[in-house]
């Protein structure tokens, strides 16, 4: 299965500022996907990722609060804009399907104060 | 409704002793089933997947699923402390988009 290098780990951020979360996969693919997972809660799919396309948005998530780049095919970040403590949440990228599951990067703590 | 109901726990049981985990879903055109281990600030793990009704075995976990009642459940025999972790069931009706449960802790007490 694909090896995925998230970053960062972590980070604190104020309130008003952007943070952008790099994944980095050891394979091309066609579709990388970015979740939210927030305290006591599943994960929830914000996007997916095709390279030389648009992302495609879940109900609830828009393009200005969350752009995402796709510059190949193996790499994606993700912007998380104008931060509130609401964002506070850990950000997952992940790869796969195709029948045989899903991958999923070590993910990005994320604290907005 | 809610398309995956899971039990949030926590769960304490004795080491050596069989875990039962659960989840059930409300739609039925759902096809693939699948199990995550998440370990403590690290991202999910892919610990089974399956496709069809029935069981799937893969060392000391289980994995059944029960179309008929949308049931699925994971099976952890002589259960270890290295165990511990959230254990996340998802679901999928095509290759694209998944539904996680919210996630089951477990303990494992040794």
């Amino acid at each position: 299965s694909a090896v995925i290098s998230q970053k960062p780990s972590r980070d604190i951020c104020q309130r008003g500022t952007s943070l952008t979360i790099q994944c980095q996969v050891d394979s091309q693919v066609t579709m990388m996907f970015w979740y939210r997972q927030q305290p006591g809660q599943s994960l929830t799919l914000i996007a997916t990722a095709n390279q030389g396309s648009e992302a495609t948005y879940e109900s609830g998530f828009v393009i200005d609060k969350f752009p995402i780049s796709r510059p190949n095919l193996t790499f994606s970040t993700l912007t998380v804009s104008n931060m509130s403590p609401e964002d506070s949440s850990i950000y997952l990228c992940s790869v796969g399907g195709g029948g045989g599951g899903y991958t999923f990067g070590s993910g990005t703590r994320l604290t907005v104060v | 409704q809610k398309e995956v109901e899971q039990d949030p726990g926590p769960l304490s049981v004795p080491e050596g002793a069989i875990v039962s985990l659960n989840c059930t879903y409300s739609n039925s055109a759902f096809q693939y089933f699948m199990w995550y281990r998440q370990y403590s600030r690290k991202g999910p793990e892919l610990l089974m997947y399956t496709y069809s009704s029935g069981n799937k075995e893969d060392g000391r976990f289980t994995a059944q699923v029960d179309k008929s009642s949308k049931y699925i459940s994971l099976f952890i025999r002589d259960s270890q402390p290295s165990d511990s972790a959230t254990y996340l069931c998802a679901i999928s009706n095509r290759d694209d988009k998944i539904i996680f449960g919210k996630g089951t802790r477990l303990h494992i007490l040794p």
